[in-house]
């Protein structure tokens, strides 16, 4: 199984861009790169998943490299509301789907 | 609308008694999981099943059991429980095991507290 690496928190302030990177150096071939947000006292939320290039929703973009050994979670305009923990996730999608998270990114934004 | 029901928000129980930790879901989903967080350490996959009847080790199965007899249900069992294994437990359901839809659907969670 792939392995994830995140950095552990970020700080950001109303209305900024925020950028999440994680590196998963052995991705295989069958791996999606998926995100997920978890708000205290919750349980976590799907946000975003992709295999390579862009993908964009309503909520944030995920950009992937042409190798596919990182990517980027893109949150436009953040505000106070989006301070959750972000996890990276790689999915093995020949079989088993075992979703493995780490120890994800604390996001704090501020005023 | 996606539900996944925990059956407890906290629990208290004693060290060494049998605890049963129950979940869920309403989406015909075939895998499920059940995790562990703990401050500084993440979530932490326990087990997971993907059929009835099925299932498979994560990376803590040491001291848990489940069991899954029904599609929409899956038990989480702590044989004896102990004071390390105070925690919040999440339940979550996934649609297919093969494929290319990842995303999980997570209950609340059950805050056990082992006395």
């Amino acid at each position: 199984l792939a392995k994830t690496t995140q950095p552990i928190s970020m700080d950001s302030y109303e209305g900024q861009e925020v950028n999440i990177t994680c590196s998963h150096n052995n991705i295989a071939t069958n791996d999606y790169i998926t995100w997920y947000q978890q708000f205290p006292s919750q349980g976590p939320r799907f946000i975003i998943q992709g295999y390579k290039t862009k993908v964009t929703n309503e909520v944030a973009s995920l950009f992937i490299p042409a190798d596919r050994k990182s990517s980027t979670l893109s949150l436009p305009r953040v505000s106070l509301s989006d301070t959750a923990v972000y996890y990276c996730l790689v999915v093995f999608t020949g079989g088993g789907n075992k979703l493995t998270f780490g120890t994800g990114t604390q996001l704090k934004v501020e005023l | 609308d996606v539900k996944v029901t925990q059956s407890s928000r906290y629990l208290v129980k004693r060290t060494g008694e049998k605890v049963f930790l129950e979940c869920v879901q309403d989406m015909d989903h075939e895998n499920m999981f059940w995790y562990r967080q703990d401050p500084g350490l993440g979530l932490r996959l326990i087990y997971f099943s993907y059929d009835v009847k099925m299932k498979e080790k994560g990376d803590i199965p040491e001291g848990y059991s489940v069991s899954r007899e029904k599609k929409e249900r899956f038990s989480l069992i702590l044989e004896s429980a102990s004071t390390n294994q105070t925690s919040m437990y999440l339940c979550a359901s996934s649609l297919e095991r093969v494929g290319r839809n990842t995303e999980a659907f997570f209950g609340q969670g059950t805050r056990l507290t082992v006395v």
